[in-house]
């Protein structure tokens, strides 16, 4: 089973929607991370946390917000879905006392119409 | 805040040549910058990192060298393959904060 899982894959959905992206993790770390990619920009940070009562914004946090449920559950929601927040969400994890890897999840697709 | 410029974006290589990716950043507290590279419909992948303490760092076909001075780093792969054919990026952080800042991304193809 992968260690760090995202659901949905895939979603489609209309502007003013509220959406959320589930993020779940069996490698045991304490930190957690949502990213966004667009073509030509690469990977921008929305929001980490470095444990379950510790949560920070990244670069690009307006429009976004998150819940850190448990050490292995972090959410991103979008509380009133844009056009432009169409992309490529990845969830990641680490450990602060191992390597400073990053361990992504397979990606969320979202279409916002 | 750090800022992680990457050049090329996109980069076409024969089969067994070799290819270079060159990164530049702004923050000169960095001292952590590992590469990832993502395979299509997949999330990133760490394939090799260096400190600051270090110049050069190699694993196979693929080597990374560090110029603190200049604040840049490349990322060098050897006798290229077509499973080497993905997006390739390049990050910095200061370890102790461990928030990662990614260059925009390369676009590696590998023509048989």
């Amino acid at each position: 089973d992968a260690d760090v899982t995202q659901t949905p894959r895939n979603r489609i959905t209309k502007t003013g929607k509220r959406i959320m992206l589930e993020c779940s993790q069996t490698k045991g770390h304490d930190r957690m991370y949502w990213y966004r990619q667009d073509p030509g920009l690469g990977l921008r940070l929305i929001y980490y946390s470095f444990d379950v009562k510790d949560i920070n914004k990244g670069e690009i946090s307006d429009g976004y917000s998150v819940s850190r449920q448990a050490q292995a559950k972090f959410s991103l929601s979008l509380e009133s879905a844009i056009p432009n927040q169409t992309a490529l969400y990845f969830c990641a994890t680490s450990d602060p006392g191992g390597t400073d890897t990053q361990y992504f999840g397979p990606g969320t697709r979202l279409t916002v119409l | 805040g750090e800022n992680v410029e990457q050049h090329p974006s996109t980069l076409s290589v024969q089969e067994g040549d070799s290819a270079v990716i060159k990164c530049t950043y702004s923050d000169s507290a960095s001292n952590y910058f590992p590469w990832y590279k993502q395979e299509l419909g997949k999330g990133p992948q760490l394939i090799i990192d260096i400190r600051s303490n270090v110049g050069e760092k190699k694993d196979q076909r693929i080597a990374v060298t560090l110029n603190k001075t200049a604040k840049h780093f490349s990322l060098h792969i050897t006798e290229t393959q077509p499973e080497d054919s993905a997006v390739y990026f390049c990050a910095a952080s200061i370890t102790s904060y461990d928030k990662v800042i990614f260059g925009p991304g390369t676009s590696l193809s590998v023509i048989p």
